[in-house]
């Protein structure tokens, strides 16, 4: 049973960049969230995407954005990257709206450093 | 507002000692609990969450927590550390009832493990 997997582990990007990150949910998930964790920090809450929306977001700026593909995969998009945004993105899945019996399941992460 | 306060940053024990962990959270509604361990370079892994239908919650790896409303606490324990056990612990809350995927996570706390 495939865990939730994300691409590419590492990347670095230079300020004023945009990047392109991607997440595939576990098998039998329906719903994808994203999360920033910056470095000795706990993870932040990005944004939700469930039947292809955003269903919640979190205090980020508009420059994050995200997409959810029909097979549940999704993508998460930063836009003039700023050092700030230096952090490792983790993508999590469960299924929506069934509370606390579909705890998340998180990926490994990509590690994103600008300079 | 749902927040989550972890107290102590960093906690040491000796290999067989008893491991606490200490978590406080604010909450305007019932809420739902949980805790998560990062290994180096990994994502979060779920150790237990708290249902409502026991205040006494047991997870992997010989971990548990005990809900207390009256205290506003929910704090992990585990009777006997292994150097396994050396990894960072973060207790979140569920901000939407009924929807897991907006979790407020605590600041976490760096578990060290002696010989």
């Amino acid at each position: 049973d495939a865990g939730v997997t994300q691409s590419p582990t590492h990347l670095i990007k230079t300020r004023g960049q945009q990047v392109t990150l991607r997440c595939s949910p576990k098998s039998g998930h329906d719903t994808v969230s994203w999360y920033q964790q910056a470095l000795g920090q706990g993870p932040q809450f990005i944004f939700q995407y469930y039947e292809e929306e955003e269903r919640q977001r979190g205090n980020f700026p508009d420059r994050f954005s995200g997409h959810q593909f029909p097979n549940y995969s999704s993508e998460l998009n930063v836009n003039a990257l700023l050092l700030g945004d230096s952090a490792l993105y983790l993508c999590a899945s469960n299924n929506y709206g069934t509370g606390v019996s579909s705890p998340l399941h998180f990926g490994n992460g990509t590690r994103l450093t600008v300079t | 507002a749902q927040s989550v306060t972890q107290l102590g940053s960093h906690v040491s024990v000796s290999e067989g000692a008893l491991v606490l962990l200490r978590c406080n959270y604010s909450s305007s509604v019932p809420p739902y609990l949980f805790w998560y361990v990062q290994y180096p370079n990994q994502g979060l892994q779920l150790l237990l969450k708290y249902t409502s239908a026991a205040t006494l919650v047991k997870g992997i790896n010989g971990f548990e927590a005990e809900f207390k409303k009256s205290e506003t606490s929910f704090h992990l324990t585990k009777p006997s550390a292994h150097m396994r056990d050396a990894a960072e612990y973060f207790c979140a809350v569920s901000v939407v009832a009924g929807n897991t995927g907006k979790l407020i996570f605590g600041q976490g706390t760096t578990l060290q493990v002696k010989p």
